[in-house]
C-alpha cells in the first residue's frame, strides 16, 4: 500500500503562473520530504526538501509547504516556465532512512 | 559533478534468462539503490547497500538479488527473467550519513518478452 500519494498525474499551467503540487502520505513517523523532477530520458533530480519539524522551505522559485496535521505537502513553482515541464515526485524518508516516492505528477507548461 | 552511469539504456531480454544491470558512481558515495519505475506506482526499492558487501531488502526485492564488490559499483542480477520485470530500472547513490539525497542514474528500460 503506498503510503505516499500524488493524486494528480498530471498539470497544465500558463508560463509566468503558479503551478502547485500536492502530496498526501499516511505514515506520521516520516521525519524529511522531498520532491525531485525527473524528465524524459533522465534520472530523477533532487530539487527542494523540507524537514517535518517545518513548515515551508523556499529555494528560489520553489517553496515547499508542510501541513503535519493534514499529513499534506505541496510545492508552489511561482512563476512557471517552460523549463519545468516535468514529472515531479514526492518523496518521504521513513524511519528505516529509506524513501517512499509517490506516483508523480506531469506538469506541462504552456507559452 | 555526481556521476551514476548505468550499463545500458535498453535491454531486450526473454523470459527465463539471467539478466545484469550494472551501476557506477564516481563520488566515493557509500549508499547505493536499486528502483523500479512503473506508470501509476512511482519509484520502489528494490535493494540497497551500506556499504562493500552489505546488502539491504528494500520494498520489493522478490526476484532479484544484488551484488558490491567494490564501493563504486552496484549490480542488480534477475536470477530468471520474467514479464512482470519489464520496467524502468534507476539506480541511485548518496554519500555520509544522509539516505534522502540521492543522485541517480538514466535508467535502463528493460524488456522481457
Amino acid at each position: 500500500d503506498q503510503q505516499v500519494k500524488q493524486n494528480s498525474p498530471s498539470l497544465s499551467v500558463q508560463e509566468g503562473r503558479i503551478s502547485i503540487l500536492n502530496c498526501d502520505y499516511t505514515n506520521s513517523m516520516f521525519d524529511y520530504f522531498l520532491w525531485y523532477k525527473k524528465y524524459p530520458a533522465e534520472g530523477p533530480t533532487f530539487l527542494i526538501s523540507i524537514s517535518s519539524i517545518k513548515d515551508k522551505n523556499e529555494d528560489g522559485r520553489f517553496t515547499v509547504f508542510l501541513n503535519k496535521s493534514a499529513k499534506h505537502l505541496s510545492l508552489h513553482i511561482v512563476p512557471s516556465q517552460p523549463g519545468d515541464s516535468a514529472v515531479y515526485f514526492c518523496a518521504a524518508r521513513d524511519s528505516w532512512g529509506k524513501l517512499q516516492f509517490g506516483a508523480g505528477t506531469q506538469v506541462v507548461v504552456t507559452p | 559533478d555526481v556521476k551514476v552511469t548505468q550499463s545500458s539504456r535498453y535491454l531486450v531480454k526473454r523470459t527465463g534468462e539471467k539478466v545484469f544491470l550494472e551501476c557506477v558512481q564516481d563520488m566515493d558515495h557509500e549508499n547505493m539503490f536499486w528502483y523500479r519505475q512503473d506508470p501509476g506506482l512511482g519509484l520502489r526499492l528494490i535493494y540497497f547497500s551500506y556499504d562493500v558487501k552489505m546488502k539491504e531488502k528494500g520494498d520489493i526485492p522478490e526476484g532479484y538479488s544484488v551484488s558490491r564488490e567494490k564501493k563504486e559499483r552496484f549490480s542488480l542480477i534477475l536470477e530468471s527473467a520474467s514479464t512482470n520485470q519489464t520496467s524502468m530500472y534507476l539506480c541511485a547513490s548518496s554519500g555520509g550519513g544522509d539516505l534522502y539525497e540521492q543522485y541517480f542514474g538514466p535508467g535502463t528500460r528493460l524488456t522481457v518478452t
